[in-house]
């Protein structure tokens, strides 16, 4: 299986909106929507930040948003705050019973 | 709230067996579904695969010929096995609890490094 495709690196000053893609296939994103996106700060164990596509587990800001079209998956986060920095993966099912993580991308907050 | 703790030898020599253990607690090891993720150095992560107690397991398809995942119910642990390591396999091991296909609790991870 391969990885999903993320952008390396995006950035955004406080306070803007940034978007991350997370392609897939018709054999993983495209097909389910047991989508999730995890956050990980250095040094640190990935955090849950969406399930299901679009849903936040409790803790998380409501900043953090996802949605899904087609084979691609989105993460939004408005209203950038510092503590936002770090990087984050996309994962989604697949068909072979297995899951899937994307390649990562860095987020910088300017 | 379920944690998870990875244990293991932080050392492991070229073509021998990569054994991890996790130990569970603060929640029943036969309720959910039980994965293996790892992080090389400076690199994403890979899904290696899952676990359940009651014997259903599934792999990654590129490490599945070297990989054993099960779960001991009696001291709540799950285990992890890669035979035949190669440098390649140096990385960040997890194990994480999931719940209907969401991971949802990660371990802190433990390293492993390949080398002679």
């Amino acid at each position: 299986q391969s990885a999903l495709t993320q952008p390396p690196s995006v950035s955004g000053s406080p306070g803007q909106s940034v978007t991350i893609s997370c392609t897939g296939t018709s054999s993983d994103v495209g097909s389910y929507t047991r989508v999730s996106w995890f956050q990980q700060p250095p040094d640190t164990a990935p955090k849950l930040m969406i399930y299901d596509v679009s849903n936040r587990p409790s803790g998380v800001p409501d900043r953090f948003s996802g949605s899904k079209s087609g084979n691609t998956a989105s993460l939004t986060i408005s209203g950038l705050q510092a503590e936002d920095e770090a990087d984050y993966y996309c994962s989604s099912y697949t068909s072979s019973d297995t899951l899937v993580f994307g390649r990562g991308t860095k987020l910088t907050v300017l | 709230q379920v944690q998870l703790q990875e244990s293991g030898p932080g050392l492991v020599k070229p073509s021998e067996t990569l054994s991890l253990t996790c130990t569970v607690s603060g929640g029943s090891i036969s309720s959910y579904y039980w994965n293996w993720i790892r992080q090389p150095p400076g690199k994403g992560l890979e899904y290696i695969g899952y676990t359940h107690y009651n014997g259903r397991t599934n792999y990654n398809p590129s490490l599945k010929s070297r990989v054993t995942m099960s779960v001991d119910t009696s001291n709540n642990q799950l285990s992890l096995k890669l035979t035949s390591v190669t440098a390649a396999d140096t990385a960040v091991y997890y194990c994480a609890k999931a719940m209907s296909y969401t991971i949802d609790v990660w371990g802190q991870g433990t390293t492993v490094t390949v080398s002679s």
